[in-house]
C-alpha cells in the first residue's frame, strides 16, 4: 500500500486554467505538507495542514488554495495557471506531536505540472 | 530560524570512490538533521537522521553522516560509490520544538558517477 499518494501524476494544461492536484495519506499522520520543486531541484514549503487546521502558509499566490477535509487528506487547488507554475508539487505527511521535529516527513511521489 | 547549505551543486566521483556531499546547517535550536535521496523523477526517500545520541549515524544503502555541532556540519559519506547512487541528495533541517513547520531544505546536490 502507498504511503503518501498524489494523483494525477503529471498534468499538462494550457495558461489561464484551474487545476488540482489531490493527496491521500494512509500512515495516521496529524500533519500534511505542499512543497513545490523547481525546475533547479529547489524544495520549498508552500502550505501545512495540522488535523485540518492551515499551519503555515509561506508566500504563495493567493491563485493557490489548499483544501484538507480531513486529517488523511490535502488537496491543491490552483486558478489561473501561469507559466511559472510549471514545477513538481510534493506532498509529504508526518506526525507532528510535540517536540517531534524528530520525526520524519513521507513524501508522495510527486505531481509535475507544466503550463503551456 | 533555520537554514542549510550544501556545497557544490553537483559532485562527481568515479564508481568505487568515496562519496563525500557537505551540508552546513544554522538553527537557533538543537537541531534534528535529515539526508534525503532523489532518484530521477521519484519523490523523496529518507538516507538517514540525526536526532539526539550518537553522532555518526547509518543509513540505508551503506551512506553514513557525522552531526559535528562544533562545524554546525552533517556532511554525507559513503566509502564507495556505486552507479545506482547517482541522485539528487538534499539536507534538511527540523526544529527540535514540533513537527507542524516541517523542513527546510538545502538546494540539492546532485551526484553524479563515473564509471
Amino acid at each position: 500500500d502507498t504511503a503518501v499518494s498524489q494523483t494525477p501524476k503529471y498534468l499538462v494544461t494550457q495558461m489561464g486554467n484551474d487545476k488540482s492536484i489531490k493527496c491521500e495519506q494512509n500512515l495516521g499522520h496529524d500533519t500534511m505538507y505542499w512543497y513545490k520543486q523547481d525546475s533547479k531541484k529547489f524544495l520549498k514549503i508552500m502550505f501545512s495542514y495540522n488535523n485540518k487546521e492551515l499551519i503555515i502558509n509561506e508566500t504563495v499566490p493567493n491563485r493557490f488554495s489548499p483544501k484538507s477535509p480531513d486529517k488523511a487528506h490535502l488537496n491543491l487547488h490552483i486558478n489561473s495557471l501561469e507559466l511559472g507554475d510549471s514545477a513538481v508539487y510534493f506532498c509529504a505527511s508526518r506526525l507532528s506531536l510535540t517536540g517531534s521535529g524528530a520525526n520524519v516527513l513521507t513524501f508522495g511521489a510527486g505531481s509535475r505540472l507544466t503550463v503551456l | 530560524a533555520q537554514s542549510v547549505t550544501q556545497l557544490g551543486s553537483h559532485v562527481s566521483v568515479s564508481e568505487g570512490a568515496l562519496v563525500l556531499l557537505r551540508c552546513n546547517y544554522s538553527s537557533s535550536v538543537p537541531p534534528y538533521l535529515f539526508w534525503y535521496v532523489q532518484y530521477p523523477n521519484q519523490g523523496l526517500q529518507l538516507l538517514l537522521k540525526y536526532t539526539t545520541g550518537a553522532t555518526l549515524v547509518k543509513g540505508i544503502n551503506g551512506f553514513e553522516a557525522e552531526f559535528k555541532k562544533s562545524e554546525t556540519s552533517f556532511h554525507l559519506t559513503k566509502p564507495s560509490a556505486h552507479m545506482s547512487d547517482a541522485a539528487e541528495y538534499f539536507c534538511a533541517v527540523s526544529g527540535s520544538g514540533g513537527g507542524a513547520d516541517g523542513l527546510t531544505f538545502g538546494k540539492g546536490t546532485h551526484l553524479i558517477i563515473q564509471p
